[in-house]
């Protein structure tokens, strides 16, 4: 169980282009999901908290209109990186947390998006 | 704000070897923290997740414990093998945001 997946695995885009990941819970329903961005040889960066139905709440530093998060219903989340120039280039995974499972958080396989 | 430490940043052992892995935290109010291992350009696979009531967790050859108190957390691994070679992350979670560590990058020579 707690299984978390995401689409696209990886994606390729030109610069100007907007891109959107998805991040589905597939057998549980998530409250809260997370979306972190890791650079190479780095550890995770938090990049945002979304609640189900609510707006999203974004880490300092982090620009919450070029990275649009949506989530809109208890399985599925979306980042959206619009316009994307070559330096959003990173391996972006999301996270989902159970509500009563004590925060436990169940990570996706992460996304890794390069742009030309 | 917390900040998570990982040492060694690199280790490599001969298969076989058992091995300590570090993870320090500067506040003790946290709420779990949690070990991952990530295999090069994977996502996370979710190891050992300790509560902060929690001494210890163990799963197979790996145990990891914990002492809130002085802000350390240490995860174990007997008999090393060459599948064990990947990125080591420990997570602290202080409610519902995590801090990560930097990370051991374990490589174990067969």
């Amino acid at each position: 169980g707690a299984v978390v997946s995401q689409h696209p695995s990886r994606v390729i885009c030109k610069s100007g282009t907007s891109v959107k990941i998805e991040c589905r819970s597939l057998d549980f329903q998530a409250t809260t999901m997370f979306w972190y961005r890791q650079f190479p040889k780095k550890s995770l960066m938090l990049m945002a908290t979304s609640n189900e139905g609510s707006k999203a709440t974004y880490e300092q530093g982090v620009e919450k209109d070029k990275f649009l998060i949506n989530h809109a219903s208890l399985t599925l989340s979306t980042l959206t990186v619009t316009s994307a120039h070559p330096e959003d280039s990173s391996f972006y995974i999301c996270s989902a947390s159970i509500l009563g499972l004590q925060n436990e958080q169940f990570f996706g396989p992460g996304t890794r998006l390069t742009v030309l | 704000k917390q900040e998570v430490t990982q040492i060694p940043a690199a280790l490599s052992v001969p298969e076989g070897e058992n091995l300590v892995l570090n993870c320090s935290f500067t506040d003790s109010a946290i709420y779990n923290l949690q070990w991952f291992r990530q295999d090069p350009g994977k996502g996370l696979t979710s190891l050992l997740l300790i509560q902060s009531s929690q001494r210890e967790q163990t799963s197979g050859r790996l145990n990891a414990s914990l002492d809130k108190s002085s802000g350390r957390s240490t995860l174990y691994i007997a008999a090393s093998q060459p599948g064990d070679s990947a990125t080591y992350l420990c997570a602290v979670n202080t409610g519902n945001q995590f801090y990560f560590g930097t990370g051991t990058s374990l490589t174990v020579i067969p």
